[in-house]
């Protein structure tokens, strides 16, 4: 089975509100990556963040990652309908870091 | 910079025949990966390379194969395709190898259906 599993599947909420998505992995990981994707399209690379960090922010979001617990989460803040997409955690493991990438959570934010 | 680049976008096969995809990687990054996305299997891993040569594998039979040429631009080929080939194909370049702390940048895929 896939390495990551994001948590909710799909999150409707209003624009402006706080949206946040977790993923949950089972190895030792080198670093975790976030990706958006719209529609079925390439992938857009939101933030990385390494195994020896806690947090990182870029701009509206707030991703934290917790080793100890194999799990990540994304917050994106004050929400907006062009942030409507599916969002992707991928785990980079091992000697070659391979790229493992959870199944997904559509957000939908309603105008 | 321009970004990744695949081709063709759109593409359709009968079922035994083979494909050729193309990826062409952002100017200086010599690093090319494949994905295959369904909405069955989601996104899976198939192979990365580096400088010509396969340093990483996923678990797809051998009809999966690829290459990377000296200007980094990759193909892969699928031969005697399946229905369950149907996927959108991405291709992500990265500046190094996968075992760095890299972003990769991925490309708008290639769709394949097979009838």
């Amino acid at each position: 089975s896939q390495q990551g599993e994001e948590d909710p599947q799909a999150l409707s909420i209003q624009e402006g509100e706080n949206a946040t998505m977790n993923c949950s992995y089972k190895t030792s990981i080198n670093n975790l990556q976030w990706y958006r994707q719209n529609s079925g399209r390439g992938l857009v690379h939101l933030i990385l963040i390494r195994s020896n960090e806690r947090e990182k922010h870029s701009g509206r979001l707030r991703v934290t990652l917790d080793t100890s617990k194999k799990s990540s989460s994304l917050l994106i803040t004050a929400s907006r309908a062009a942030d409507t997409a599916s969002y992707f955690c991928a785990t980079g493991v091992g000697n070659f870091n391979k790229f493992y990438f959870g199944s997904g959570t559509k957000l939908n934010v309603k105008p | 910079k321009a970004g990744v680049t695949q081709t063709p976008r759109y593409l359709i096969k009968t079922r035994g025949q083979q494909v050729t995809l193309s990826c062409s990687p952002i100017s200086g990054h010599r690093s090319v990966s494949w994905y295959q996305q369904t909405p069955g299997q989601g996104l899976q891993f198939l192979f990365e390379y580096f400088s010509e040569t396969q340093r990483n594998k996923g678990n797809f039979p051998g009809r999966f194969s690829g290459r990377q040429f000296s200007n980094s631009r990759s193909e892969m080929n699928v031969s005697t395709l399946e229905l369950g080939d149907s996927a959108l194909y991405l291709c992500a370049s990265s500046s190094t190898p996968l075992e760095g702390n890299y972003e990769q940048y991925f490309g708008p895929g290639t769709r394949l259906t097979v009838t």
